[in-house]
């Protein structure tokens, strides 16, 4: 079975800091999605940004990039000019490429922005 | 409204009694699922399904908890004899189709409290 592992429960940036969240996960599978969410108190699950294992190249968008490391099972979000909306929990997430099973999340990790 | 729509926001209930959790899909949506959020964890599967059937409830955690989508379209999650280790946020999700390349959609949720 996947699992999913987010091993900073909180953290905290200065507003327009650069911040880094890290996911590792664990699988022996070798064609898969990796996902951040973010969750603001009004609870729903926004994607941020997806990363297919096939490419090399690491996804951006916009002020958000990862870093993802096959060989590590590691898959991090750069968060770059941090802004006060971006304060929310953020959870990591892994689907396999067949779409047979669900999407796996880790715990979160609580990210406040600070003014 | 667009979105995936659940109701009600927050329900509270005392233990031992039934509730319904409702879900509306973004119109069109073949796939949907339930996801429950405890405290301070991230999202756990408890069902999806595609179309009318339930494609996969193997994260149902005991027979008290049952799922129907009778028109392939809304989705109600039936709880029976409520526990107050059932409390938590019940999150459901549509997307176009089940799989890894059709991003799921979330609703903002429902909290249920059992006293």
């Amino acid at each position: 079975a996947q699992t999913v592992t987010q091993s900073q429960p909180e953290m905290s940036v200065q507003e327009a800091e650069t911040v880094t969240l890290s996911c590792t996960y664990d699988t022996s599978e070798n064609n898969y999605y990796l996902f951040w969410y973010k969750q603001p108190p009004s609870r729903q699950m926004i994607l941020v940004i997806r990363q297919e294992a096939y490419k090399q190249q690491n996804a951006t968008e916009n002020r958000f990039s990862v870093n993802f490391q096959k060989a590590a099972k590691s898959f991090s979000l750069k968060i770059s000019d941090s802004q006060l909306g971006d304060t929310a929990m953020y959870f990591c997430a892994f689907i396999h490429i067949s779409g047979n099973t669900p999407l796996v999340f880790g715990k979160g990790t609580r990210l406040s922005v600070i003014a | 409204g667009a979105g995936v729509s659940q109701t009600p926001s927050n329900k509270v209930t005392e233990k031992g009694k039934y509730v319904e959790l409702r879900c509306d899909p973004i119109s069109g949506h073949t796939a949907l699922y339930w996801y429950r959020q405890s405290l301070g964890q991230g999202p756990e599967f408890l069902i999806y399904f595609q179309g009318t059937g339930a494609a996969d409830d193997s994260g149902l955690p005991n027979d008290r908890f049952f799922a129907v989508r009778p028109e392939g379209s809304v989705s109600t999650l039936k709880i029976q004899r409520t526990e107050r280790g059932d409390s938590a946020v019940y999150l459901c999700a549509s997307s176009l189709v089940s799989g890894y390349n059709s991003p799921l959609h979330f609703g903002n949720g429902t909290r249920l409290t059992v006293t």
